[in-house]
């Protein structure tokens, strides 16, 4: 069974610049989640979908940060425009279910280096 | 929201030791689960528990629902379970994990 994939695995850009991260989960889930992960820190939910809609974007800063997940298949991240304290790395993992009970499956990540 | 709380930050240990690591949370819980991070990769889970124990080879995992409190044990240490080990708490809602900010793990020859 083929994991979660992500890519690219590393972006650099400048500052005030726009990035765009892809995902797509591992095949049947309905779930999928995006986590930011700062250097030193634990991963923090930005967005979940359940199928394609949005289940929790509680702490997605929406004044740059956008996500969908047309089809409910793959998912796609966009940071517009960034800044400095954007570096991290964003995480997306997939699960079959909705609850937090399911096990969670991960990509390898994408790092982020804003300059 | 849960708060979970890791501890050590940072563990160094010799091959051979036993090795604990210890979580705690604020609220009540659906689900505990323990992942490991290796540097430069991504997210493995090695358990999910709502109750007792689970054992994988050398990894043990408990829980104690009233005391609000995990703990991951590694039996037998190696230089390959160096690792960054995350504790998290699905709360009763349903949704996503809240996450610890990991205990680093150096295990050493």
């Amino acid at each position: 069974e083929a994991g979660v994939a992500q890519s690219p695995r590393y972006k650099i850009i400048e500052k005030r610049q726009s990035v765009a991260f892809w995902c797509n989960p591992i095949s049947g889930h309905a779930t999928l989640y995006w986590y930011q992960q700062i250097l030193g820190q634990g991963p923090k939910l930005l967005i979940q979908f359940q199928n394609n809609g949005v289940v929790d974007d509680s702490q997605l800063p929406k004044d740059r940060f956008s996500a969908e997940r047309l089809k409910g298949v793959d998912s796609t991240l966009k940071i517009q425009p960034a800044k400095l304290e954007d570096s991290a790395v964003y995480l997306c993992a997939s699960s079959s279910g909705t609850s937090g009970v399911d096990e969670q499956f991960f990509g390898p990540g994408t790092r982020l280096t804003v300059l | 929201k849960n708060e979970v709380e890791q501890s050590p930050q940072n563990l160094t240990a010799q091959e051979g030791e036993f090795i604990t690591i210890n979580c705690s949370y604020s609220v009540g819980i659906s689900a505990l689960h323990w992942l490991q991070q290796h540097p430069g990769g991504g997210i493995v889970s090695l358990f999910m528990l709502s109750s007792g124990k689970k054992k994988h080879g050398r990894l043990i995992a408990t829980i104690n629902i009233q005391e609000k409190h995990s703990s991951l044990h590694i039996t037998a240490s190696h230089p390959r379970d160096s690792a960054v080990y995350i504790c998290a708490a699905s709360s009763n809602s349903g949704y996503a994990l809240n996450f610890g900010k990991g205990t680093s793990l150096l295990v050493t020859p």
